[in-house]
């Protein structure tokens, strides 16, 4: 079965500074990988998602992911932060492209920005 | 488009009191997800619907908990009797299609506290 591990639990950035979350996931087949943001009492947010071709995908807000296959890796990245941008983010992987799909989350980083 | 929408936003309740939890899928949509995200757990999917038929609720924690989707615009989570450890945030979210592809839109969640 397919997993993912997201190892910061908290992450503090100053505003202004560059991010990155790591993503790792575990899955035997080309993976459909998504990140999501749940600000408090909201509920997720879909950021980006990847499913094949280039690696780097764009998203909202500024963020962007970028899939390295040797790595099983899918790490975000915002080049600067905001403060707004304190929340919780998951990354979350799906099976391929046949019958009934469902996403397994990871645990979850918390966002904390710093002025 | 009103997004996901799910009722109550919050919910007390003593031990042993049904609960029961609605949601509204995005009109259109045909698959259906109940997710429940505890601190200690994260984010559990309890069941999905596609074209309002059950197809996996194998994360359905106990027979205390039912859902159901009688129409396409209406699903429920339902806890009898409801137990302290049942306390957690319940999610609903909705997906164009039964594939992971589209992502999921989920709703702003119910806070459920039994005490």
């Amino acid at each position: 079965a397919q997993s993912v591990t997201q190892p910061d639990i908290h992450i503090t950035v100053s505003e202004g500074a560059s991010l990155e979350l790591r993503c790792n996931y575990s899955y035997g087949a080309t993976p459909y990988l998504f990140w999501y943001v749940q600000s408090p009492g909201q509920g997720l947010q879909l950021l980006l998602k990847y499913f094949s071709g280039d690696t780097l995908v764009q998203g909202i807000k500024g963020f962007e992911a970028e899939f390295k296959r040797s790595q099983s890796s899918f790490n975000l990245r915002k080049p600067s932060v905001h403060w707004s941008d304190a929340a919780e983010y998951f990354c979350a992987v799906g099976e391929g492209n046949t019958g009934f799909q469902k996403l397994v989350f990871g645990t979850g980083t918390r966002l904390l920005v710093s002025p | 488009d009103a997004g996901v929408i799910q009722s109550p936003r919050h919910e007390v309740t003593e031990m042993g009191q049904e609960v029961t939890l609605r949601c509204k899928p995005i009109s259109g949509h045909n698959s259906l997800f109940w997710y429940r995200q505890t601190m200690m757990r994260g984010l559990e999917l309890l069941i999905y619907f596609n074209n309002n038929v059950p197809i996996d609720d194998s994360g359905m924690p106990e027979d205390r908990f039912s859902a159901k989707m009688p129409n396409a615009s209406f699903s429920t989570l339902k806890i009898q009797p409801s137990e302290p450890r049942d306390s957690a945030v319940y999610f609903c979210a909705s997906s164009l299609a039964q594939g992971v592809g589209y992502g999921y839109t989920f709703g702003s969640g119910t806070r459920l506290t039994v005490v």
